[in-house]
């Protein structure tokens, strides 16, 4: 069966400083890999997805992620965080049927001054 | 662009109640599905649709109904509200199958069965 594991609960980064989430995943076929932000109270955004080609995927507000087939993980980057970027993250994988999504439990980042 | 909405935004029920969730997209897609969210659980997929008519269950589909009489709603009903229902709910959106699609949500439903 499909999982997605995101060891991370919490993570603190200063603002301007790097950032790296985790996301593994364990699926039969070749995934289709996704990461979702969830502020406060909002729905989720689609950040980036993947679904072939270019293992390094840019997505909107400065972040990337890689693929990296032989370690199953797909982690997410930002070279400097911003305060507004505090918020919730999700890792997602799916097959084709695109609405039978597998969520990670999340990672909720903190961005101190 | 009004994308996925869901109504309501919040909601109270006592134990054993019945309630619907509306899901509606303006997007004219295929494809619809509802997940609830849950502290350190992630999203899980209750139930979804790929087309008016047709519906299957997800990964947590006891406790919920769905149906599609048309491409635009896609109602989550709750025939007997029980505690353990208390969640978000998200609805979700796309246009079909091909590695292009994105999937929208709308803003959620906060549930609380008492």
């Amino acid at each position: 069966a499909q999982s997605v594991t995101q060891p991370d609960i919490h993570i603190t980064v200063s603002e301007g400083a790097s950032l790296e989430l985790r996301c593994n995943y364990s699926y039969g076929a070749t995934p289709y890999l996704f990461w979702y932000v969830q502020s406060p109270g909002q729905g989720l955004q689609l950040l980036l997805k993947y679904f072939s080609g270019d293992t390094l995927v840019q997505g909107i507000k400065g972040f990337e992620a890689e693929f990296k087939r032989s370690q199953s993980s797909f982690n997410l980057r930002k070279p400097s965080v911003h305060w507004s970027d505090a918020a919730e993250y999700f890792c997602a994988v799916g097959p084709t049927g695109f609405q039978k999504l597998v969520f990670g439990t999340g990672t909720r980042l903190l961005v101190s001054p | 662009n009004a994308g996925v909405t869901q109504t309501p935004k919040f909601q109270v029920l006592k134990t054993g109640q019945s309630m619907t969730l509306q899901c509606a997209q303006d997007m004219n897609h295929e494809y619809m599905s509802w997940y609830r969210q849950d502290p350190g659980m992630g999203l899980r997929l209750i139930h979804y649709s790929v087309g008016a008519g047709i519906t299957d269950q997800g990964e947590v589909p006891n406790g919920y109904n769905v149906s599609r009489s048309t491409t635009e709603d896609f109602p989550l009903r709750l025939l007997s509200a029980a505690p353990s229902q208390t969640s978000v709910y998200f609805c979700a959106s796309s246009s079909g199958q091909r590695s292009g699609n994105t999937i929208y949500f709308g803003e959620g439903s906060w549930l609380t069965v008492v």
